[in-house]
C-alpha cells in the first residue's frame, strides 16, 4: 500500500519568516496530494491540494510543488503569522473518492 | 447541512462495553469516510462508503468493528467489546460525487477512551 513520509516532525520559526514541510511517497499511482491543517481539539481543513499533472500551484501565503518523478511534494509557507501554528499533514490519494493515505504531521510553532 | 457533524464528541467506554458513533455527512456528498487517529497524529484509515454501499473497507478491523450507512439516517460506526488500544479520535469525512473532485471535509471528531 502507499506509504507517505513527512518531515520534519516539528518546526519553529519567526513571525514572517518562511516554513517549509517536505513528504514523499511510494506508489506511483497516487495523483491526489492534499495538505491539511489540523488545530487542537479540531479535524483536519483542507489547505491546498495539487494534481500530478501540475507541478506548483499557489494560494495567497501558501504554495505546495509536485515531483512525480521523484515522489517529493512540499508545502511553503511564505510571511507567516502566529495563526498558522497546527499540525500540518500532507497525504496522497489514487483520487477518484480513494482513501487518502496520512504523513505523520509537522507542528508547526510561529514564534511572534 | 454545511458542515460534516460528528456525535458524541467525547465517549468514555468500559474495556468490552459497545461504542457507537454517528456522522451526518453534509448535505449531497455520496462518499463518506472513517478515519482512526491514535496518539502522535497517526491517522489510519477505517472504511468508506458511496451512499449506504460500503466502497473501500481495507482498513476495517472485521472482528469488533462494524459501520453502516443508511438512507435518511446518520452514518454510524460501531465497536463491540471495547479494548484499551481502540482509545483514539474517530473522524468521519464526506466528500460530493460528480466532476471528479475528490476534497473531503472533516468532521470535528468523536474522542473514544476506553478505561
Amino acid at each position: 500500500g502507499e506509504n507517505v513520509e513527512q518531515h520534519p516532525s516539528t518546526l519553529s520559526v519567526q513571525e514572517g519568516d518562511s516554513a517549509v514541510i517536505k513528504c514523499t511517497y511510494s506508489d506511483s499511482a497516487s495523483n491526489y496530494f492534499p495538505w491539511y491543517k489540523q488545530e487542537l481539539g479540531k479535524g483536519p481543513q483542507l489547505i491546498i491540494d495539487i494534481r500530478s499533472n501540475v507541478g506548483e500551484k499557489k494560494d495567497q501565503r501558501i504554495a505546495v510543488t509536485l515531483n512525480k518523478t521523484a515522489k517529493h511534494f512540499s508545502l511553503h509557507i511564505t510571511e507567516t503569522q502566529p495563526e498558522d501554528s497546527a499540525v500540518y499533514f500532507c497525504a496522497a490519494s489514487k483520487g477518484g473518492y480513494q482513501k487518502v493515505t496520512f504523513g505523520t504531521g509537522t507542528k508547526l510553532q510561529v514564534i511572534p | 447541512g454545511e458542515e460534516v457533524a460528528q456525535t458524541p464528541k467525547h465517549l468514555v467506554r468500559g474495556e468490552g462495553q459497545k461504542a457507537k458513533l454517528y456522522c451526518a455527512p453534509i448535505k449531497g456528498h455520496s462518499y463518506v469516510f472513517w478515519y482512526q487517529q491514535v496518539l502522535k497524529n497517526e491517522f489510519k484509515f477505517l472504511i468508506s462508503f458511496q451512499n449506504e454501499n460500503v466502497f473501500d473497507e481495507t482498513g476495517m478491523p472485521k472482528e469488533r468493528f462494524s459501520a453502516k450507512c443508511l438512507p435518511n439516517s446518520p452514518c454510524s460506526l460501531e465497536i463491540q467489546a471495547t479494548k484499551l488500544e481502540d482509545s483514539a479520535v474517530y473522524f468521519c469525512a464526506s466528500s460530493q460525487s460528480g466532476g471528479g473532485v475528490t476534497e473531503a471535509f472533516f468532521g470535528q471528531g468523536t474522542r473514544l477512551t476506553v478505561v
